[in-house]
């Protein structure tokens, strides 16, 4: 157990769908990163909050938002999916704003199917 | 456009031989580099990094290596055990300031599937 907490593990859904991603991160840390890992590719960097601010963004789609509540836990909101949008979603966090991935502790993944 | 690249998909080694796990990389502005571990069902485990200024680090079993004017870094596995069999990630974090639109973010490669034989 990493101490990072992602819920839930495995979602099926159906195009045009709406679904949420939960995150409760490390106790003691205040950023929060999502990243989208798909078929054959790399993790890709998709947004970070830190304290409940977005603090980084990479490619993530306007379908997708994401955000992070008082009691530091993200949520990562996807909508109007389509095929291509399945993937392994992983949630990771880390004590400071930056920290270069060192700190990072990655959960283990929500899988979300659009069928 | 994939910044970070790890060429091979695949290494398959026999159980005590040396595992070298390769990565290139394009942004000149990387400035420190991490090795991620990932198995089944979980979540990538940080294993090991090193900084720009630096061109080897050290941790029991795993070394790795960094050369900047080829913008090339191999994680060395020495000796290879059957519980190092995972997918290896390597990543890389740009020098930016904080608040900058990429400050934090990890660019990672595709990953190389290592499988060691007893």
């Amino acid at each position: 157990d990493s101490g990072v907490t992602q819920t839930p593990k495995h979602l099926i859904t159906a195009t045009g769908q709406r679904v949420t991603l939960r995150c409760s991160p490390r106790s003691g840390d205040l950023s929060v990163y999502w990243y989208q890992q798909s078929l054959d590719q790399g993790l890709q960097f998709l947004i970070q909050y830190y304290n409940g601010e977005e603090r980084a963004k990479g490619n993530i789609l306007e379908r997708f938002s994401a955000q992070q509540f008082p009691d530091l836990h993200s949520e990562l909101n996807l909508s109007s999916l389509e095929l291509g949008d399945s993937a392994l979603y992983f949630c990771a966090s880390s004590v400071g704003p930056g920290g270069k991935g060192y700190g990072y502790t990655f959960g283990s993944g929500t899988r979300l199917t659009v069928v | 456009d994939q910044q970070v690249k790890q060429n091979s998909p695949s290494l398959s080694v026999q159980e005590g031989r040396i595992s070298i796990l390769n990565c290139d990389y394009t942004n000149s502005m990387f400035d420190y580099f991490l090795w991620y571990k990932k198995y089944p069902a979980e979540g990538p485990t940080f294993l090991i990094s090193i900084s720009s200024i630096k061109d080897k680090n050290e941790d029991g079993r795993f070394t790795v290596f960094l050369n900047k004017s080829a913008k090339h870094l191999s994680l060395h596995i020495v000796p290879s055990q059957p519980g190092d069999s995972a997918v290896y990630f390597c990543a890389a974090s740009a020098n930016l300031l904080p608040g900058g639109t990429s400050y934090g973010k990890l660019t990672f490669g595709q990953g190389t599937i290592l499988t060691v034989h007893p």
